[in-house]
């Protein structure tokens, strides 16, 4: 079985561009999350969908952040414009129930603002 | 606020001890208690799962979970080097988890 693929791995920018990422789920997996790593920190949530539908969107800042999910499959996570504290690692995971044995991670990507 | 709690560590052990690492969780509706292992520039990896109060054993792994003192721990025999990494702890309800800061577990040859 295939894992979550992320993409781009690294991805270097200046504060106040835009940046997107790209996430596939495992296949038949219907919900998939998007967290934030901040270095020294555990995962924070950031949206959770379930198939194409938001599940939870709180903590996601939504002046900068948008996420889509369409068709159900793949994702992608934007931030416009991006900020210095928006450096960490973007991890998506998908379940294929909810929560079930847990998440599968992909190797997320690692943002650097400067 | 769901919060997950774990100490940050190091925590120091040497090859063939027992590690225990420990989680503490505040949202008393919490329904499934995960501990995920994160080496160096890696994205987390599932090791254990449990969801009734007791032990659960996997090979060199014992999770345990108490419900009444929402207390979680990680107990890992016959640790080896390659064990040192930092372990997440992670709670769910309904389908989301909620991960402490992790701990880092150092394990000397």
């Amino acid at each position: 079985e295939a894992g979550v693929a992320q993409s781009p791995r690294y991805k270097i920018i200046e504060k106040r561009q835009s940046v997107a990422f790209w996430c596939n789920p495992i296949s038949g997996h219907a919900t998939l999350y998007w967290y934030q790593q901040i270095l020294g920190q555990g995962p924070k949530l950031l949206i959770q969908f379930q198939n194409n539908g938001v599940v939870d969107d709180s903590q996601l800042p939504k002046d900068r952040f948008s996420a889509e999910r369409l068709k159900g499959v793949d994702s992608t996570l934007k931030i416009q414009p991006a900020k210095l504290e928006d450096s960490a690692v973007y991890l998506c995971a998908s379940s294929l129930e909810a929560q079930g044995s847990g998440y599968t991670f992909g190797s997320g990507t690692r943002l650097t603002v400067v | 606020q769901k919060e997950v709690e774990q100490n940050s560590g190091p925590l120091s052990v040497p090859e063939g001890a027992i590690a225990s690492l420990n989680c503490t969780y505040s949202d008393r509706g919490s329904q499934s208690f995960f501990w995920y292992r994160q080496y160096s520039g890696k994205s987390p990896e599932l090791i254990m799962f449990i969801y009734s109060n007791g032990d659960k054993e996997d090979g060199r792994f014992t999770a345990q979970l108490n419900k009444a003192s929402q207390y979680v721990s990680l107990l890992i025999r016959d640790s080896q080097p390659s064990d040192s990494a930092t372990y997440l702890c992670a709670v769910g309800r309904y389908s989301t988890l909620t991960f402490g800061k992790g701990t880092m577990l150092l394990v000397s040859p």
